[in-house]
């Protein structure tokens, strides 16, 4: 079974501060995903990588960075972070290929709240 | 670029009633499709996946889905509810021929099921 782990269940952070959202797989998946989730919006597409040290822009990279070091792991930064990142933050990974045939396996979520 | 249209934002449903939730996608080329659900309090996961062959799609807990490609259409359809469906779903697509399986989702829509 793939298993996509997120380091928090729950943050809450100050605005301003930075903050680190960490994302782990054990699937040997080439491609990760950083989502966030909003009521009415569904999944938008912050920053993705296909593999490690490359990064592309989603369809909402603004105040946002990653950081892929590792195959397995793909973090989030919120460089300084406001109250309109507050949401849930959702981790994915895919094995890589052209055909499309490439589902994603989700991380239980990360509910970020910045005061 | 391609973009998923979902037509239901909620719907609510009594038990053993027939359900259908329409997706509609936007995209030129070759697609596959997706419907995930999120259950309350778990992660994202998929429900079924069209890649070829039969457009008529069966997945768990008795969904299935048809791809009818002249609509650009892909509706998920179930067809007697029960309390345990209550959840929220998502249809994406993953266009061929590009990188790293990059889906788009749709807004999502939520279902509740009522006893």
């Amino acid at each position: 079974d793939v298993k996509v782990t997120q380091s928090s269940r729950y943050l809450v952070k100050r605005t301003g501060e930075k903050v680190f959202l960490e994302c782990v797989q054990d699937m040997d998946h080439e491609n990760m995903f950083w989502y966030r989730q909003d009521p009415g919006l569904g999944l938008r597409l912050i920053y993705f990588s296909y593999d490690v040290k490359m990064k592309e822009k989603g369809d909402i990279p603004e105040g946002y960075s990653v950081s892929r070091e590792k195959k397995e792991r793909f973090s989030l930064i919120l460089e300084s972070a406001s109250t309109n990142q507050t949401s849930m933050y959702l981790c994915a990974s895919s094995p890589s290929g052209t055909s499309g045939n490439n589902e994603q396996f989700f991380g239980p979520g990360t509910r970020l709240t910045v005061l | 670029a391609q973009s998923v249209s979902q037509h239901n934002h909620h719907v609510i449903l009594s038990e053993a009633a027939s359900l259908e939730l329409g997706c509609n996608y936007s995209y030129g080329g070759t697609v596959n499709l997706f419907w995930y659900v999120q259950y309350p309090g778990q992660h994202l996961q998929l429900l079924l996946k069209y890649f070829s062959g039969d457009p008529l799609v069966k997945g768990i807990k008795g969904f299935e889905a048809e791809f009818i490609k002249s609509k650009f259409s892909f509706n998920l359809r179930k067809p007697s509810v029960q309390w345990s469906d209550t959840a929220e779903y998502f249809c994406a697509v993953n266009a061929r021929g590009t990188n790293a399986g990059k889906s788009t989702f749709g807004d999502g829509t939520t279902l509740t099921v009522k006893p």
